[in-house]
């Protein structure tokens, strides 16, 4: 069955650190990818999404992520995080069949 | 575009009784809705399908007699917790494709139940 791993459950940086958040899934056709945020008390929002082109997709708030094929991973970057990224990251994948399979999740803490 | 509304936004119910929650699409139509439950801290897990007006198709594990889903229209899809108990409460969240091959979900703000 397909998956999608977040190795990293709870990460805490202070402000300024760089950011990478692990995001890996076990299938190895086609498939779409996505980065939501939820901040505490708050719903799902779409941060990146990756369909096809290049690789290295750019979203809100100054995150990024790259598609690497050849190991099933779409990583999550920021260079510089702020206090208020505090929040819970959630890869998410989809497939031919249109199912949404959520990563665990991962909890960031930025301290100030 | 492409919005999706939850109603209620939160609810609290007795025990036995049942709740429906509705899930709409505002500004477009949604060939296919999706429900999910997010239990505190944790992810969302899929609970069922829905295409407009056939039955969903649930995860397994899911009960579709307690959880039930009617996918009416193209706009609407509701989900109607059956004789609720204290550990059905949880985050209620819901999504909607545009069916424009692209797979991608929109999600509404969710639902959170709570059952004494």
């Amino acid at each position: 069955a397909q998956s999608v791993s977040q190795h990293n459950h709870h990460v805490i940086l202070s402000e300024a650190a760089s950011l990478e958040l692990g995001c890996n899934y076990s299938y190895g056709g086609t498939v779409n990818l996505f980065w939501y945020v939820q901040y505490p008390g708050q719903h799902l929002q779409l941060l990146l999404k990756y369909f096809s082109g290049d690789p290295l997709v750019k979203g809100i708030k100054g995150f990024e992520a790259e598609f690497i094929k050849s190991k099933f991973s779409f990583n999550l970057r920021k260079p510089s995080v702020q206090w208020s990224d505090t929040a819970e990251y959630f890869c998410a994948v989809t497939y031919n069949n249109n199912d949404m399979r959520f990563g665990a999740g991962t909890r960031l803490t930025v301290k100030p | 575009g492409a919005v999706v509304s939850q109603h209620p936004s939160w609810v609290i119910c007795k025990s036995g009784t049942s709740v429906k929650i509705e899930c709409r699409s505002l500004d477009f139509q949604a060939t296919t809705m999706f429900w999910y439950r997010q239990f505190p801290k944790q992810s969302l897990m899929l609970m069922a399908t829905s295409n407009e007006g056939s039955k969903a198709t649930y995860e397994q594990g899911v009960e579709k007699d307690k959880f039930l889903i009617n996918h009416a229209s193209l706009t609407l899809s509701t989900l109607t917790v059956t004789s609720a108990h204290p550990e059905d409460s949880s985050f209620y969240i819901c999504s909607a494709t545009r069916g424009s091959g692209r797979y991608e979900q929109f999600f509404g703000p969710g639902t959170r139940l709570t059952v004494l």
